[in-house]
C-alpha cells in the first residue's frame, strides 16, 4: 500500500539544522511531489513547501526562505527536509504529504517531532 | 493569522448537521484554486477528507460534503457521529504568495 514513512524524533540546540527523511513506498515515487507540513504545539497546520520528486523543483514558503531545504533522492524514493537555524518556535511535528503542485495532499506521513531547546 | 478564515470552533448533537466554513480572498479560493478539507483525529496525522472542493476520496462516508462558492468553501457533516470529534482544516493555494494555504482550523465537538 502507498505510505510514507518518516525519520524519528529529534532533540535541537538552537542554532542547530535538522534534517526529517520521508521514505515513500507503493507509488511510483517521481510521478508526484512531497509537501511538508508543521503543526507546532497546540496550533493549526503551517504549510512549509513542496519539491518534485520528478525534477527537483522546489516552492517554500516565505518565511521560511533561507532556512529551509527540501531535496529528494529518487535511488531510495526519499524526500528530506532541513532547517537550519532553528528556534525555539520551530518545536513542533513535521508531516510530510504526497502532492502535485496546487493538488490536495493525499498521503500523509505520521510525523516527525522536533524540539529545540537549550 | 491564516489566509484562510476557519471559525475557531463549532458543536452539534449526535445526529444533527453542521458546517463550517472557509472563507478566502480573490488571490485564492476566488482566484478558482480548489478547496481541500483534512480531519486530523486527536494525536494523529491529518487525513484528506475532500479534495477539489466537493469530491470525496475512497472510504470517506458519504455524510461529509463540500461546496464553493465565490471566495469561501463549506464543510457539511450530516448525521454527526461520536468519531466526527476533529479538527478540521481548509487548504488551497494563494497566488499573490505562490505558496499553498491552510485555514486556521476548526474544531468540532459532538455534544
Amino acid at each position: 500500500q502507498v505510505q510514507l514513512v518518516q525519520s524519528g524524533a529529534e532533540v535541537k540546540k538552537p542554532g542547530a539544522s535538522v534534517k526529517v527523511s520521508c521514505k515513500a513506498s507503493g507509488y511510483t515515487f517521481t510521478s508526484y511531489g512531497i509537501s511538508w507540513v508543521r503543526q507546532a504545539p497546540g496550533q493549526g497546520l503551517e504549510w512549509m513547501g513542496w519539491i518534485s520528486a520528478y525534477n527537483g523543483n522546489t516552492n517554500y514558503a516565505q518565511k521560511l526562505q533561507g532556512r529551509v531545504t527540501m531535496t529528494t533522492d529518487t535511488s531510495t524514493s526519499t524526500a528530506y527536509m532541513e532547517l537550519r537555524s532553528l528556534r525555539s518556535d520551530d518545536t513542533a511535528v513535521y508531516y510530510c504529504a504526497r502532492a502535485r503542485l496546487l493538488a490536495p495532499m493525499d498521503v500523509w506521513g505520521k510525523g516527525t517531532t522536533v524540539t529545540v531547546s537549550s | 493569522q491564516s489566509v484562510l478564515t476557519q471559525p475557531p470552533s463549532v458543536s452539534g448533537a449526535p445526529g444533527q448537521r453542521v458546517t463550517i466554513s472557509c472563507t478566502g480572498s480573490s488571490s485564492n479560493i476566488g482566484a478558482g484554486y480548489d478547496v481541500h478539507w483534512y480531519q486530523q483525529l486527536p494525536g494523529t496525522a491529518p487525513k484528506l477528507l475532500i479534495y477539489g472542493n466537493s469530491n470525496r476520496p475512497s472510504g470517506v462516508p458519504d455524510r461529509f460534503s463540500g461546496s464553493k462558492s465565490g471566495t469561501s468553501a463549506s464543510l457539511a457533516i450530516t448525521g454527526l457521529q461520536a468519531e466526527d470529534e476533529a479538527d478540521y482544516y481548509c487548504q488551497s493555494y494563494d497566488s499573490s504568495l505562490s505558496v499553498g494555504v491552510f485555514g486556521g482550523g476548526t474544531k468540532l465537538t459532538v455534544l
